[in-house]
């Protein structure tokens, strides 16, 4: 059974920054994309970014170029966003979530449990 | 990129059926079939309903189907029941090798 396990809620002041962590279990790691996706309180859910393990490429929406990195850990299966330069805007639940098409970012068939990162001084 | 067009709300009586729109360009939906619908309960993760337009995953109820003309997708559910009741989002794959989601439509079972 495939599972996408998250790193716990966090806190964060304006201007720090916030890595999340992602792993994976239950099935073979590099094979699937990962994306991140995040919903802000009553909000929609908004791309983030994706990135395709086996060849180690990132692809990021435009509004978050230059502020988000998405990468992995083969050895651990392990995913991980951090998202810099914060401000409250930012807050939001952060999901990472699974396409098992394994070469882009087309359709999330497992989703993680979500991390809230609240971002308040 | 601007999210794509669903309407804020929709209705229906349970026995009943709904249909949500998915406006997007011929940059995203109308360029390709990858189209996907989701669900999400209050606090819960999204859960994949139709993905490449119209397929449905194992385990999802055939009451729930997906379709595209031009620029718009469509995900109708038949036999409305109160478990039904939930967030629905679309999203597609774009031209810039990204993915958009819709700004959600709110599914009230009366």
């Amino acid at each position: 059974q495939v599972q996408l396990v998250q790193s716990g809620a966090e806190v964060k002041k304006p201007g720090s920054s916030v890595k999340v962590s992602c792993k994976a279990s239950g099935g073979t790691f590099s094979s699937y994309a990962i994306s991140w996706v995040r919903q802000a309180p009553g909000q929609g859910l908004e791309w983030m970014g994706g990135i395709i393990p086996i060849f180690g490429t990132a692809n990021y929406a435009q509004k978050f170029q230059g502020r988000v990195t998405i990468t992995t850990d083969e050895s651990t299966s392990t995913a991980y966003m951090e998202l810099s330069s914060l401000r409250s805007e930012d807050t939001a639940v952060y999901y990472c979530a699974r396409d098992p098409t394994g070469s882009s970012w087309l359709r999330f068939d497992y989703w993680g449990q979500g991390t809230l990162v609240t971002v308040s001084s | 990129q601007s999210a794509l067009t669903q309407p804020a709300s929709v209705s229906g009586s349970p026995g009943q059926s709904i249909t949500i729109s998915c406006t997007g360009t011929s940059s995203d939906v109308g360029g390709y079939n990858y189209v996907s619908w989701y669900q999400q309960h209050p606090g819960k993760a999204p859960k994949l309903m139709i993905y490449d337009v119209s397929n449905r995953p194992s385990g999802v109820s055939n009451r729930f189907s997906g379709s595209k003309s031009g620029n718009t997708a469509s995900l109708t559910i038949s036999g409305l029941q109160a478990e039904d009741e939930a967030d629905y989002y679309c999203s597609s794959y774009t031209s810039s090798s990204t993915l958009l989601f819709g700004g959600g439509t709110k599914l009230t079972v009366l």
